[in-house]
């Protein structure tokens, strides 16, 4: 079946640091990805995402890569706050015209300290 | 708030009762899914509904099941449940028939099964 790894599962950086998640993904349908930020006691909320026509996107300090061959894809946030500490899930998976089926990955929690 | 409700916002009951969770997409919305946090796994897939149909299905156990109403919205029926069966149930909703619309999660249902 669909498996996405996502890898580390802790990460701890110091304030103003850069962090990299990345994460790999079985099925080669797939062509939507997208990363959710999960703050404790919190619901996930989505903060970029990417299509499988595009390489690389970036919104101020978070970008995301896409690499289709190898079927991996990374989260990069530069110039890291306090209040980026969080679970950050990535996802991949197919959509199509009313249809969409996300496989996430098992989270990266991410401390950054002061 | 994402626009997204989910009743109720705790339930606890015990091994073998059957309950059933509610979630009322944004406004607008068609499409709604369900999602399982455990604490030692990432979101876990359990369905789709678009518009009233089942469109994708993920690692939905037998004794789960789930419906989409005419007016959008949905609910989550456990049965027989078991001690794992404890988690926090998410549902999820997005818009219409374009491609790539964004997940907007509920504040999620906390199920303990004792």
């Amino acid at each position: 079946g669909e498996n996405v790894e996502q890898h580390p599962s802790t990460l701890s950086v110091q304030e103003g640091d850069s962090a990299v998640i990345k994460c790999t993904y079985s099925d080669s349908a797939s062509n939507y990805f997208p990363w959710y930020k999960q703050e404790l006691g919190k619901r996930p909320q989505l903060i970029i995402d990417i299509r499988s026509n595009v390489g690389e996107k970036k919104d101020q300090r978070i970008a995301v890569t896409l690499n289709k061959t190898a079927k991996h894809f990374s989260l990069h946030i530069t110039e890291t706050q306090p209040e980026d500490s969080a679970v950050y899930f990535c996802a991949a998976g197919r959509v199509n015209t009313g249809f969409q089926k996300l496989v996430f990955g098992t989270g990266t929690r991410l401390l950054v300290s002061p | 708030d994402s626009g997204v409700t989910q009743t109720p916002k705790h339930l606890i009951t015990a091994t073998g009762q059957r309950v059933t969770l509610r979630c009322s997409p944004r406004s607008g919305d068609l499409s709604v899914y369900w999602y399982q946090q455990s604490l030692d796994q990432g979101l876990q897939f359990l369905i789709h509904y678009y518009n009233g149909e089942e469109r994708a299905k993920g690692n939905i156990l037998e004794r789960f099941s789930a419906q989409q109403f005419p007016d959008l919205h949905s609910e989550l029926n456990l049965s027989s449940l078991e001690l794992g069966d404890s988690a926090l149930y998410f549902c999820a909703s997005s818009g219409g028939p374009a491609l790539y619309n964004e997940q907007f999660f509920g504040p999620g249902t906390r199920l303990t099964v004792l």
